[in-house]
């Protein structure tokens, strides 16, 4: 059974800090995905990381993927208040299926004046 | 920008009755997702649809539940005798091919008394 584990689960920082949510997972996956939820809303995509190595920057969001390690980071730079919401990883399991996510558990973070 | 789009937003229902969730995906996607999330806990994969038919469905997709993909534009969930473990946001999602990324609509917050 695929298992997708983020943490921290809660994460409380200061602005202008920076800090890494990490995301593993326990099998051969070909794609993750990082998705934004602030409170009540729906998913919104934030990237989509398709081979090993692959990184991808917007904003102040960075994220990574490691397939050997079977990680993905997302790294957040200078922290401003808008950040604050729940980042979910997920991994695709296509090789199996026709591409239904596995969700993590959502890293929920908190940016503080 | 092209969207997911629910309905209802909201919908408060009594146990065992039916309750139909609609979602248009966006008009040139192929793949059809439905996931659900219980309050405060992650996201969970309920069933993916292409080609007028399921593609592969979770262990919570039992036989209380169905979808159709009734016309050319919308894609339905039906919970065919709701209890109160089904209270949850159900969310929609569609993507162009089964390898990008999913898009999700804003989702039908499910509460069964």
């Amino acid at each position: 059974e695929l298992k997708v584990e983020q943490n921290p689960l809660f994460l409380s920082m200061q602005e202008g800090k920076n800090y890494t949510i990490y995301c593993n997972y326990s099998t051969t996956s070909d794609r993750l995905y990082w998705y934004r939820q602030d409170p009540g809303k729906s998913l919104e995509s934030l990237f989509v990381l398709l081979s090993n190595g692959a990184v991808k920057q917007e904003g102040r969001l960075m994220a990574s993927l490691d397939t050997k390690a079977r990680l993905s980071t997302l790294h957040i730079t200078a922290a401003v208040h808008d950040l604050s919401a729940t980042y979910f990883c997920a991994v695709d399991t296509y090789r199996r299926s026709q591409g239904n996510l596995i969700f993590g558990k959502g890293t929920k973070l908190s940016v503080k004046p | 920008e092209p969207e997911v789009t629910q309905t209802p937003s909201h919908q408060v229902t009594q146990m065992g009755q039916e309750v139909i969730l609609r979602c248009v995906p966006i008009s040139n996607h192929l793949y059809f997702y439905w996931y659900r999330q219980i309050l405060g806990q992650k996201v969970e994969f309920l069933v993916s649809f292409y080609n007028n038919e399921i593609s592969e469905k979770s262990e919570i997709f039992d036989d209380q539940f169905s979808v159709e993909r009734p016309d050319g534009s919308n894609f339905t969930l039906k919970i065919r005798s709701t209890k109160l473990e089904d209270s949850a946001m159900y969310f929609c999602a569609s993507s162009g091919d089964s390898l990008e990324t999913q898009y999700f609509g804003p989702g039908t917050r499910l509460l069964v008394l």
